[in-house]
């Protein structure tokens, strides 16, 4: 039972290069979630997507964009990479019926842009 | 937006004491969680409290949802070196078509042994 896997693990990229981060879970789970998470600022949402084929914007959504083509996927977009992307990336993804039991967390994808 | 405030920020504490950190909202929740965070591992959730006033253990930890539903805090009684890591707190108000949760900024315990 894998629950979260987040793809890469570490990637390094040079300014203005773009890539997109792969989160798959196999827990037949309708939410999904990207956040950011820096050093002093918490986890912070980026978008999310509560079915398959939809997307919204989280808190931070600028520079990045979304899909969910498939229901155990989300993917996350970076068209152009700036250094201030320099984080550590996480998935998460619940249940329609389990947000009262919070999300499930992948193992994260550190980036670096330099 | 909703504001969690999580304090301390960090704790330098000695094996075997005990640690207390808590969380303040400026909104109500409906539903407190806690998680841990190790070094290069996702959170994973510790304790989960649905109700005003409920108080919840799960082995040495023990978390409360205040009275007021916008606190809650964990205690970690008789602290172990593997207790090492970023606890955050966490609030969420369900319903509607988000339900997304709000997390603190986090608190990093270190333990000496």
């Amino acid at each position: 039972n894998a629950g979260v896997t987040q793809t890469p693990k570490f990637r390094v990229l040079k300014t203005g290069q773009s890539m997109t981060l792969l989160c798959a879970q196999d827990m037949n789970h309708e939410y999904m979630y990207w956040y950011r998470q820096d050093p002093g600022m918490g986890l912070r949402l980026i978008h999310y997507s509560v079915g398959e084929g939809t997307t919204a914007k989280g808190e931070v959504p600028d520079g990045y964009n979304v899909s969910r083509l498939k229901k155990q996927n989300f993917l996350l977009g970076l068209e152009s990479a700036a250094p201030s992307q320099t984080s550590v990336y996480f998935c998460a993804s619940t249940a329609r019926s389990g947000q009262l039991y919070g999300y499930t967390f992948g193992s994260g994808t550190r980036l670096t842009v330099v | 937006g909703q504001q969690l405030n999580q304090s301390p920020q960090s704790m330098f504490i000695q094996e075997g004491e005990d640690v207390s950190m808590n969380c303040t909202s400026s909104s109500i929740f409906n539903t407190w969680l806690w998680y841990k965070q190790e070094p290069g591992e996702g959170p994973v959730l510790l304790i989960a409290l649905y109700k005003a006033g409920e108080l919840t253990s799960n082995g040495r930890l023990t978390a409360q949802f205040g009275i007021t539903r916008k606190d809650s805090f964990l205690n970690i009684s008789a602290s172990i070196p593997s207790d090492v890591g970023i606890y955050f707190c966490a609030g969420l108000n369900y319903g509607g078509s988000q339900g997304n949760l709000i997390f603190g900024k986090g608190t990093k315990l270190s333990v000496k042994p």
